[in-house]
């Protein structure tokens, strides 16, 4: 099975930071249409699960500009600018190229 | 507002069976893939498996195809995770997701199981 590492369990930021979170996947994520099936998601004590990027940059409806997914072949990286209060949860990436589809560990992002 | 709300969960002696509900509202449920994913204490996300949006084709974990089993109700906008001779490994929340191939873009709050005896 394809293995995601999200080395970063914790990443200690200060509100208006911009931070980065990796995800490494153990082969390519790149399909034969050409894109990427990598996802990333946001976990809110409280709050349901939201995705927030998917094919590895494209933004989910209603998901602020801040958010931005980047990367290729098997490395990939969700970037937060201007880092809000709200942000500080838990990140998740997520491969659905081939089954079973696999999670990566997380990272939380703490506040500083 | 898309809506998916779990139910069924609680504490269970291992061996035991146990079949959890998801209930969907605010789009066409039949349209939809779903997807069963659990997350552990830890906070481990583990993905279970998928069910066609008609419910002809399913698709499993292949550590967990030989006991858990994912149905669905159409006329019910109902999703279902049969859990069979649970584990204490099985102690977990588990969540239910709308699907498409690449994002799984709606998700319920997660019913918690606990295996214990």
């Amino acid at each position: 099975q394809i293995m995601l590492t999200q080395q970063a369990e914790s990443l200690w930021i200060s509100p208006g930071e911009r931070v980065s979170i990796t995800c490494r996947a153990s082969q390519s994520l790149l399909y034969t249409d050409g894109k990427h099936y990598l996802s990333w998601y946001q976990q809110r004590p409280g709050q349901t699960t939201k995705a927030l990027i998917y094919h590895a940059s494209v933004r989910t409806d209603g998901v602020p500009t801040r958010f931005i997914g980047s990367g290729s072949g098997t490395e990939f990286t969700l970037s937060i600018e201007h880092v809000q209060p709200e942000d500080f949860a838990i990140y998740y990436c997520l491969q659905t190229l081939k089954s079973p589809y696999t999670f990566g560990a997380g990272t939380k992002l703490e506040l500083k | 507002e898309v809506q998916l709300v779990e139910s069924g969960g609680g504490l269970v002696k291992p061996g035991a069976s146990l079949k959890l509900s998801c209930v969907a509202s605010g789009f066409t449920f039949s349209d939809y893939w779903m997807s069963w994913v659990r997350q552990t204490p830890g906070k481990t996300m583990e993905w279970i498996g998928d069910i066609k949006y008609d419910g002809s084709y399913t698709n499993y974990a292949p550590s967990l195809k030989n006991r858990f089993t994912i149905s669905r109700d159409n006329a019910k906008s109902t999703l279902y995770l049969q859990m069979s001779n649970v584990r204490s490994e099985d102690t977990a929340t588990y969540y239910c997701t709308s699907y498409d191939s690449y994002v799984m873009d709606a998700w319920g709050q997660g019913a918690s199981v606990t295996v214990s005896s």
